[in-house]
């Protein structure tokens, strides 16, 4: 029982190379989340899917792309990497939309960008 | 719009003493409150929730009242452990898919 999957645990970017982070999901969850974790800033939103088919924006978009795959799969994209891109970057999901439903986490992707 | 303030760390305590990590909110509506905890090296995970006012979240020995008279939803433990070193973010969820977090208090305890 995997849960929450995310690939890769750590990358390292040039400025201006592209990449995609993975996330997949084993527990039948319709949203799927991508945040960003910044030292002193928490966790924020970049974009999420209510359900397969949908994305939105989140706090804080620019510079990324996202692709619901399927209902399994949520991928986020760094088309053009900038260091100000460099963080720790989470997948979570839940299962209903319900305020009081938890969110379940990945276990993160480290990427710098030099 | 929502937010959540939760002081800052690094909070640094013995083993076996009171803890109390301060959060506060503000929201429209009538949010869900939650605890998160991240142990070093992997995702968050929920440690404690409470849905409605006056409500109190236990888990592990934490507690946390969801007041709304103070907007406050503070984070308690009467006797801490080495092992409870760790982030804790405090977050809400108001209707709809978001879920807001703050940024985060390390937590120290010395042997």
């Amino acid at each position: 029982n995997a849960g929450v999957t995310q690939t890769p645990k750590f990358q390292v970017l040039k400025t201006g190379q592209s990449m995609t982070l993975q996330c997949a999901q084993d527990m039948n969850h319709n949203s799927m989340y991508w945040y960003r974790q910044d030292p002193g800033m928490g966790l924020r939103l970049i974009y999420y899917s209510a359900s397969e088919g949908t994305t939105d924006k989140g706090e804080v978009p620019n510079g990324y792309n996202v692709s619901r795959l399927n209902k399994r799969e949520f991928s986020l994209r760094l088309e053009s990497a900038a260091p100000s891109q460099t963080s720790v970057y989470f997948c979570a999901t839940r299962g209903a939309t319900a305020t009081n439903e938890k969110l379940f986490f990945g276990s993160g992707t480290q990427l710098s960008v030099l | 719009g929502n937010s959540v303030t939760q002081m800052e760390g690094p909070v640094t305590l013995s083993e076996e003493a009171f803890l109390t990590i301060n959060c506060t909110y503000t929201a429209t509506g009538y949010p869900s409150l939650f605890w998160y905890v991240q142990y070093p090296g992997e995702g968050l995970q929920l440690l404690l929730k409470a849905t409605k006012a006056d409500d109190k979240g236990s888990n592990k020995g934490f507690e946390a009242t969801y007041r709304k008279e103070t907007t406050s939803f503070h984070l308690e433990k009467g006797s801490v452990q080495v092992s409870d070193s760790a982030v804790y973010f405090c977050a809400l969820t108001t209707g709809g898919f978001k879920t807001i977090f703050g940024a985060g208090t390390r937590l120290f305890v010395k042997a």
